[in-house]
């Protein structure tokens, strides 16, 4: 089946740890993104890569890190820099970035304890 | 910053009824226009897409775009309780997308 893996699905991580959420994509789709959602606000951008190894900050990249070194695997690393980590991560995927319609993965709801 | 403003809700409307969502967004170079559905506790899921002036049609779902008025909107006809959920606006700038907010509709049995 084609389509998007997040894991874990459930992440808890302790203040000053950093943490990797995995996204992987079997759809041969060039883009790839990570968003944050908090409650009741919308997706906001962290990271976009549009080929492998090269990626663009969005608008919240501060206290995040991500690698693309394959087509169908972008991680993104949440640093003890962010501040406020507690979220829902979602990891979604497209053939292009203009024009393009995104897909979502099922997403990982980190919190931090 | 790009703004994309969708409207407050929570909108309720009875099953069988005709639910109306509107979107609006700041930048007239804007391309591309994205309706998804968002379940609680789930990842949004794609409904529409639209990319011309006018209407686009699937099934129950209505796509309408003016971009002299910068104003995107998704009609659903004949409700069901299981279209319940937060539909979110997304509009592509450039090389991003942006994001409102959401509508949550209840579908009423």
């Amino acid at each position: 089946d084609g389509g998007i893996t997040q894991s874990p699905k459930y992440l808890f991580r302790k203040e000053g740890q950093n943490v990797t959420l995995s996204c992987e994509q079997n759809l041969n789709h060039d883009a790839m993104y990570w968003y944050r959602q908090d409650p009741g606000q919308g997706l906001r951008l962290i990271y976009y890569s549009q080929i492998v190894n090269d990626f663009q900050k969005g608008d919240i990249a501060e206290g995040y890190s991500v690698s693309r070194e394959k087509k169908e695997s972008f991680p993104l690393t949440v640093t003890s820099a962010q501040k406020n980590p507690t979220a829902f991560y979602l990891c979604a995927s497209s053939f292009g970035v203009l024009y393009n319609e995104q897909f979502f993965g099922p997403g990982t709801r980190l919190t931090v304890l | 910053q790009k703004e994309v403003e969708q409207n407050s809700g929570p909108l309720s409307v009875p099953e069988g009824a005709i639910a109306s969502l509107n979107c609006t967004y700041s930048d007239r170079g804007s391309q591309s226009f994205f309706w998804y559905r968002q379940y609680s506790g789930k990842s949004p899921e794609l409904i529409m897409s639209i990319y011309s002036n006018g209407d686009k049609e699937d099934g129950r779902f209505t796509a309408q775009l003016n971009k002299a008025s910068q104003y995107v909107s998704l009609l659903i006809r004949d409700s069901q309780p299981s279209d319940s959920a937060t539909y979110l606006c997304a509009v592509n700038y450039g090389n991003q997308f942006y994001f409102g907010t959401g509508t949550s509709l209840t579908v009423i049995p």
